[in-house]
C-alpha cells in the first residue's frame, strides 16, 4: 500500500528557508514521479514542482523564481522540497503527491511570520 | 504562464446533473493537457477523481465522469448526492509545468 508521510509543521521568519520531507512507502521513486503542491489559506491549489524517476526536477520557476529545490534520497525513499527566501505569502499547506495525484501526503503547514 | 479557469461556484439539486469545466488561456484544452480533477472538502487534502481527462480510480464514484467539451475539460456529476458538496479543482499539463484552476465550489441544494 502506498503511503506518503510528510514532516511536521514549521514556523519560519521572513528570509529563512524551510525543508519539507515526504517519506514514501510502497512507492518506488526510481519508477515514479512525486509532485509538490501548495495551498495558501482560502486560495487555489498551486503546483510547486516535480521530480521524475531519473531524479530530474522541474519547478514552477515563473512563480518561485529559483527559490524552490526538490531533491530525493532513494536510500530512505524520501523526497524533499526546500523553499528559500521565505515571504509571508509563502504561508501555506505543502503537499507531496504521487504520479497521478492518486496518493497524497497529509500536508505540512509552513507559516512565515516575523 | 497559462491561466486555467473554472466556474467559481455552481449549485445542483440532489439527484441532478451538473457539469464543471476547466479552460485554458492558451486555447482549446485537448487530451494532451492530461486533465486531472480533484475533490476537496474543508480541512482535508484533495482527493483525485479523474486522471488523464477521462480515467477513473477504483474509488471514484460511478456518477463522476471526465470528458472534453466545447474546447474545455469537463467533469460531469450525474445524480448528485449531498456528500458531493465540495470544492473541485482541475490541473492541466503544459510541457512539464502543471497549472491548477481556481476551483469550483459545488453546492448540493
Amino acid at each position: 500500500q502506498v503511503q506518503l508521510v510528510q514532516s511536521g509543521a514549521e514556523v519560519k521568519k521572513p528570509g529563512a528557508s524551510v525543508k519539507v520531507s515526504c517519506k514514501t512507502s510502497g512507492y518506488t521513486l526510481t519508477s515514479n514521479y512525486i509532485h509538490w503542491v501548495r495551498q495558501a489559506p482560502g486560495q487555489r491549489l498551486e503546483w510547486v514542482g516535480i521530480i521524475n524517476p531519473s531524479g530530474v526536477t522541474t519547478t514552477n520557476s515563473q512563480k518561485f523564481q529559483g527559490r524552490v529545490t526538490v531533491t530525493r534520497d532513494t536510500s530512505t525513499s524520501t523526497v524533499y522540497m526546500e523553499l528559500s527566501s521565505l515571504r509571508p505569502e509563502d504561508t501555506a499547506i505543502y503537499y507531496c503527491a504521487s504520479d497521478h495525484y492518486d496518493y497524497w501526503g497529509q500536508g505540512t503547514l509552513v507559516a512565515v511570520s516575523s | 504562464q497559462a491561466v486555467v479557469t473554472q466556474e467559481p461556484s455552481l449549485t445542483v439539486s440532489p439527484g441532478g446533473t451538473v457539469t464543471l469545466t476547466c479552460g485554458s488561456s492558451t486555447g482549446v484544452v485537448t487530451s494532451g493537457h492530461h486533465t486531472h480533477w480533484f475533490q476537496q472538502k474543508p480541512g482535508q487534502a484533495p482527493r483525485t477523481l479523474i486522471y488523464d481527462t477521462t480515467n477513473k480510480f477504483f474509488w471514484t464514484p460511478a456518477r463522476f465522469s471526465g470528458s472534453l467539451l466545447g474546447g474545455r475539460a469537463a467533469l460531469t456529476l450525474s445524480g448528485a448526492q449531498p456528500e458531493d458538496e465540495a470544492e473541485y479543482h482541475c490541473v492541466l499539463y503544459y510541457n512539464v509545468v502543471r497549472v491548477f484552476g481556481g476551483g469550483t465550489k459545488l453546492t448540493v441544494l
